[in-house]
């Protein structure tokens, strides 16, 4: 199956850590992104992560991949304001579509 | 870097009119470019991949004849709703992987379109 999913919504103080939480089913897909999207606005590119890493920091973003669980998370160090939007995680299962989770709604707060 | 630009960003049309999107490929050539459609907080719902000089192949559920997809040249996709109806108000999204760039690249998308129909 091709399901990816998220929880909806994430509530953090601003300097605090974010973590967003991603789970597919596809085992095939090669590589996984995280996307951000802002209101009324397409999808931003974050960071990716192939599949045979585990690990993969690119300055305040983490990405963990748990193949054997199928699990992926981002986490976002010292988040901002500016952080507020929609994250979306997105598999390649073996093909050239790009299926996107359900997406997390993350809420910075003063 | 790739860049697609998508136009309309907004557009507002009567039931029963025919609405054209357009996405482009400014800088790069797109043999391939996808068509999504996102409901109000939502997730994006893939609906058409759109094969330059071929036919576009469409999602299950997705019907073809109301959302007409043509990719007449390698940086120009366009998604035509026939016949449009309110339910067919969405967010319209395009996308496009620059071949000449490793995966890492990832997709780049359009900035959207607001379909509003009335």
């Amino acid at each position: 199956g091709e399901d990816v999913e998220q929880s909806l919504f994430l509530s953090v103080r601003e300097g605090d850590s974010s973590v967003i939480n991603c789970t597919y089913t596809d085992s095939s897909s090669t590589y996984l992104y995280w996307y951000k999207q802002e209101p009324g606005a397409g999808l931003q590119l974050l960071t990716y992560i192939f599949s045979n890493m585990d690990m993969k920091q690119d300055q305040r973003l983490t990405v963990l991949l748990n193949k054997k669980d199928k699990h992926l998370s981002l986490r976002i160090a010292d988040t901002q304001t500016g952080d507020s939007a929609i994250y979306f995680c997105a598999e390649t299962p073996n093909t050239d579509k790009l299926i996107f989770g359900t997406g997390t709604r993350l809420q910075v707060f003063p | 870097g790739a860049v697609v630009s998508q136009h309309p960003s907004r557009v507002i049309c009567k039931s029963g009119t025919s609405v054209k999107i357009e996405c482009r490929s400014l800088d790069f050539q797109a043999t391939t470019m996808f068509w999504y459609r996102q409901f109000p907080k939502k997730s994006l719902m893939l609906m058409a991949t759109s094969n330059e000089g071929s036919k576009a192949t469409y999602e299950q559920g997705v019907e073809k004849d109301k959302f007409l997809i043509n990719h007449a040249s390698l940086t120009l996709s366009t998604l035509t709703v026939t016949s449009a109806h309110p339910e067919d108000s969405s967010f319209y999204i395009c996308s496009a992987r620059d071949r000449g760039l490793g995966w890492n690249y990832g997709y780049t998308f359009g900035s959207g379109t607001r379909l509003t129909v009335v």
